[in-house]
């Protein structure tokens, strides 16, 4: 069965800092990777995925991740917060043999401070 | 392009009435999912579409919960008769055709928050 796990319900940065949120899984095979992010009264935001070749992965609005085998994990980074990234960021990840099916983390609120 | 689209955004009902979310997925969009997240917890898996046809169920709480995708558009999700546990928000998400498993990103709804009291 395929899980993921985001340890911090909340992290907390100064704009500007470097920000990074945490994700690790667990699936059967090769996993797909994936970072979502929900804004206030707003639908989850496609921010990034993970399928195959480089273990970084750039995303939109300055994120990137890493992919991770040996520590099974998928952090979303980013060099220089902002104010406005202050949102609810979800991991999720897929299988392989899974059409689309996507396993959720509970997600990590991030603060950003001006 | 329109989005994902649902209706209603909110959705007040007390135990025992019955409740339909609907969700209108990108044009041409083949793959359509229904998730709810419940008490700030996990967003949960609870069926999959490929056009008309149910590709997966497995999420499905319980036979009180039935969706259709008639003609392949638009789906709804009707909850009856709902029960207190069944509050939190329900998401419909959409994807391109994916024969070629080529992983395509889902793109999701607002949601609908159903409270039932």
């Amino acid at each position: 069965a395929q899980s993921v796990a985001q340890p911090e319900d909340q992290v907390n940065v100064a704009e500007g800092n470097p920000l990074t949120v945490k994700c690790t899984y667990s699936v059967s095979g090769n996993p797909y990777l994936f970072w979502y992010v929900q804004y206030p009264n707003r639908g989850l935001q496609f921010l990034l995925k993970y399928i195959t070749g480089d273990n970084l992965v750039k995303g939109s609005y300055g994120f990137e991740a890493e992919f991770n085998k040996s520590q099974t994990s998928f952090h979303l980074k980013k060099p220089s917060a902002l104010v406005s990234d202050s949102a609810l960021y979800f991991c999720a990840v897929r299988d392989m043999y899974s059409w689309g099916k996507l396993q959720f983390g509970a997600g990590t609120q991030v603060v950003v401070t001006p | 392009e329109a989005g994902v689209t649902q209706f209603p955004s909110h959705s007040v009902i007390e135990k025992g009435q019955t409740v339909t979310l609907r969700c209108d997925p990108i044009s041409g969009h083949d793959n359509l999912y229904w998730y709810r997240r419940v008490m700030g917890k996990e967003i949960k898996f609870l069926l999959h579409f490929v056009k008309e046809s149910k590709q997966d169920e497995s999420g499905m709480p319980n036979n009180r919960f039935l969706a259709e995708r008639t003609g392949g558009t638009y789906s709804t999700l009707k909850v009856q008769p709902a029960e207190l546990e069944d509050s939190g928000v329900y998401f419909c998400a959409s994807s391109q055709d994916q024969i070629k498993r080529d992983h395509n990103e889902q793109f999701f709804g607002p949601g609908t928050r159903l409270t039932v009291l």
